[in-house]
C-alpha cells in the first residue's frame, strides 16, 4: 500500500493564481482531512470529509474549496492564491473517528 | 471553540533522562487524545493515543496519562534517546485541533 500520497511536493504560485493540491489514499479510509502547518502554530484543520459526497469546514477554511467524489481522492483547491496561504499542506486519512490519522508527505506551497 | 494548549514549546534533556509534555483542552466532549511525532522535514506520525475511559496507556518507553476532570493529558518519554528528538503534537477535539507543538532535543 502507498498509504496517503500528495502531489506536488513543491509549488510556487503568483498572487491570484489558482491551483489544486492532490491527495489520494489506498487504505479505504472514510475520513480525510486537509491541514496547513505554519511555524509555531501546529497543524490547523482546513476542511474535512467523513465520506464520499460529504465535506465540512475546519478551523481555517477561507480561500480553500474541497470536494470528495470518491473514497480515495480529496483534492484541495486554492481559488485565488494569496501570500498568506504560503504554508506546508498535509492531507490525512483515518479509518474512522477516534482512530488516529495517517498523514501524507506534505506539499510546500509558496505564494509570491 | 475547542482550544488546545501545549507546554513547553521547547524541551532539552540529556540522553537517558525522562521528558514530559503536557496539553490542556477546553471541550468537555473530547473523548480521544492522540500524540504525534514529527521529525524534521517529515510528516506527523501517530505514536500513542488514549480514550476517555482510560487513565493511562503505555507502549514501551512512551506513555500517555489523562485527567478528564482537570482536562489535561500528558506524554511521558522515559530513557530518552537521540532519535526521540523531534516535534511532538497533541490533539484535542477528537483529533481535530492540534497543540502548537513541543520541540524535544535529546543531547547525547
Amino acid at each position: 500500500n502507498a498509504g496517503v500520497t500528495q502531489t506536488p511536493k513543491f509549488q510556487v504560485l503568483k498572487t491570484g493564481q489558482s491551483m489544486t493540491l492532490q491527495c489520494a489514499q489506498d487504505m479505504n479510509h472514510e475520513y480525510m482531512s486537509w491541514y496547513r502547518q505554519d511555524p509555531g502554530m501546529g497543524l490547523r484543520l482546513i476542511h474535512y470529509s467523513v465520506g464520499a459526497g460529504i465535506t465540512d469546514q475546519g478551523e481555517v477554511p477561507n480561500g480553500y474549496n474541497v470536494s470528495r467524489s470518491t473514497t480515495e481522492d480529496f483534492p484541495l483547491r486554492l481559488l485565488s492564491a494569496a501570500p498568506s496561504q504560503t504554508s506546508v499542506y498535509f492531507c490525512a486519512s483515518s479509518s474512522g473517528p477516534l482512530r488516529g490519522q495517517f498523514f501524507g508527505p506534505g506539499t510546500r506551497l509558496t505564494v509570491l | 471553540g475547542e482550544n488546545v494548549e501545549q507546554h513547553p514549546s521547547t524541551l532539552s534533556v540529556q540522553e537517558g533522562d525522562s521528558a514530559v509534555i503536557k496539553c490542556t483542552y477546553s471541550d468537555s466532549a473530547s473523548n480521544y487524545f492522540p500524540w504525534y511525532k514529527q521529525e524534521l522535514g517529515k510528516r506527523p506520525q501517530l505514536i500513542i493515543d488514549i480514550r476517555s475511559n482510560v487513565g493511562e496507556k503505555k507502549d514501551q518507553r512512551i506513555a500517555v496519562t489523562l485527567n478528564k476532570t482537570a482536562k489535561h493529558f500528558s506524554l511521558h518519554i522515559t530513557e530518552t534517546q537521540p532519535e526521540d528528538s523531534a516535534v511532538y503534537f497533541c490533539a484535542g477535539n477528537n483529533d481535530m485541533r492540534f497543540g502548537a507543538g513541543t520541540r524535544l532535543t535529546v543531547k547525547p
